[in-house]
């Protein structure tokens, strides 16, 4: 079973340059999450959505756009990458807006 | 907004003996507090949750209080193995028929450590 799959799992950007993270997802769930970890803060809600065609700010948004074009996917893009993007980036989904998070493995990215 | 302090960041403990780790939040309306397990290269993983209206809540090995006078919870592990080393992390929410994990406020994480 996948799971939550993301892609790519490691990525080195310079600054001002751009990309796109992938998250897909093959259980059917509404409602999907991206958050960065960063040493010594948690995990912090940078978007999220509550259904295909939706998106929404979480806590850290600034720097981030999402889109929610298929069920299945969510994307996470940086249009000019900085190096305080250099993180590692979870992408989670749920059944339900209350319901057990399903983390990917993470995409580790650094910004040079 | 809610904020989540969790103690202590890392904690050592020899195989067979029992961990805790204490979170206290502050906003007294969350109700919603799970508990995430994340393995070394790996995303977090639910092992257990409470709802503010029970007090305790056990699975096998592992346990969660709640203290809502205190708005403080904790995770007690007993009989640690070495399995159980990985980074832990609290969180506290508001959760309604319509929303929740959007409100999610996670801990920084306690690194535990299972000595054999």
């Amino acid at each position: 079973n996948a799971g939550v799959t993301q892609t790519p799992k490691f990525r080195v950007l310079k600054t001002g340059q751009s990309m796109t993270l992938l998250c897909a997802q093959d259980m059917n769930h509404e409602y999907m999450y991206w958050y960065r970890q960063d040493p010594g803060m948690g995990l912090r809600l940078i978007h999220y959505s509550v259904g295909e065609g939706t998106t929404a700010k979480g806590e850290v948004p600034d720097g981030y756009n999402v889109s929610r074009l298929k069920k299945q996917n969510f994307l996470l893009g940086l249009e000019s990458a900085a190096p305080s993007q250099t993180s590692v980036y979870f992408c989670a989904s749920t059944r339900t807006p209350t319901g057990e998070l399903f983390f990917g493995e993470g995409s580790r990215l650094t910004v040079l | 907004g809610e904020n989540v302090e969790q103690h202590p960041s890392t904690l050592s403990v020899q195989e067979g003996d029992s961990a805790v780790i204490k979170c206290t939040y502050s906003d007294s309306a969350s109700n919603y507090f799970p508990w995430y397990k994340q393995e070394l290269g790996k995303g977090p993983q639910l092992i257990i949750d409470i709802r503010s209206n029970v007090g305790e809540k056990k699975d096998q090995r592992i346990a969660v209080t709640l203290n809502k006078t205190a708005k403080h919870f904790s995770l007690h592990i007993t009989e640690t193995q070495p399995e159980d080393s990985a980074v832990y992390f609290c969180a506290a929410s508001i959760v309604g028929a319509s929303f929740g994990n959007e409100k999610l406020t996670f801990g920084t994480g306690t690194r535990l450590t299972i000595i054999p």
